[in-house]
């Protein structure tokens, strides 16, 4: 079936700095999601792109639908932006999504 | 704006039990979700639901049902708890293949 390979799985990043997440698609994704599972474990939507890049503050996301990947890119981490970022896409008009394990994001002072 | 609630938020169920997890949205989606997220792993597709009375089985559907009664809610039922399974089951919606919405979660606890 579909698969959604994110990476990496744990991430740590001093405050000020920043980085990325990454997910590769072994199947050509109409659409990806970005999601941050908050502290009492409710899924957060930061991103939902068919195509291009969007950006939110200090988070950007970009989707590339024919290379079959999206990236996260956080910058300027802040200590509220800690926890379990996922991504998730879906091929068909349903919105079914496949999701990625996710990446553990620890901020650090 | 809307909201998904789900009910409810903990759940602590024998082993072989029947149990019923509930979800209401309010934003008027035709589409919904049902989805199980286990420790330290992405979330996978229980079954979802395109419309009223429709149902349509995810990649883990065995030893669950589910019932789209309304447009605005969509129960799951496990069929057969079982011991020691831990899970959180996450419910949402959506227009067709827009973006998704999730609830908080009902936490699953078997003994």
């Amino acid at each position: 079936g579909d698969q959604v390979e994110q990476s990496p799985s744990a991430l740590s990043l001093h405050e000020g700095t920043g980085s990325a997440l990454r997910c590769n698609f072994t199947t050509t994704m109409r659409a990806v999601q970005w999601f941050r599972k908050n502290s009492r474990g409710s899924l957060i939507n930061l991103f939902y792109l068919a195509s291009g890049t969007k950006e939110n503050g200090r988070l950007k996301s970009a989707f590339d639908s024919k290379e079959r990947y999206s990236t996260l890119h956080i910058r300027d981490a802040q200590l509220e932006d800690s926890g379990t970022y996922f991504c998730a896409a879906g091929r068909g008009l349903s919105g079914k999504l496949t999701f990625g394990e996710g990446t553990q994001v620890t901020v650090i002072s | 704006g809307g909201i998904i609630t789900q009910t409810p938020k903990f759940l602590i169920g024998q082993e072989g039990q029947k149990l019923t997890l509930k979800c209401q949205q309010n934003f008027n989606h035709d589409t919904m979700y049902w989805y199980r997220q286990d420790s330290g792993k992405g979330l996978r597709l229980i079954y979802y639901s395109i419309t009223e009375n429709d149902l349509q089985k995810g990649d883990l559907s065995e030893g669950y049902d589910a019932s789209r009664e309304k447009k605005s809610s969509f129960s799951l039922t496990v069929t057969s708890a079982q011991k020691n399974e831990m899970a959180v089951f996450l419910c949402a919606s959506s227009i067709g293949g827009e973006e998704v919405f999730f609830g908080k979660g009902t936490r699953l606890t078997v003994v």
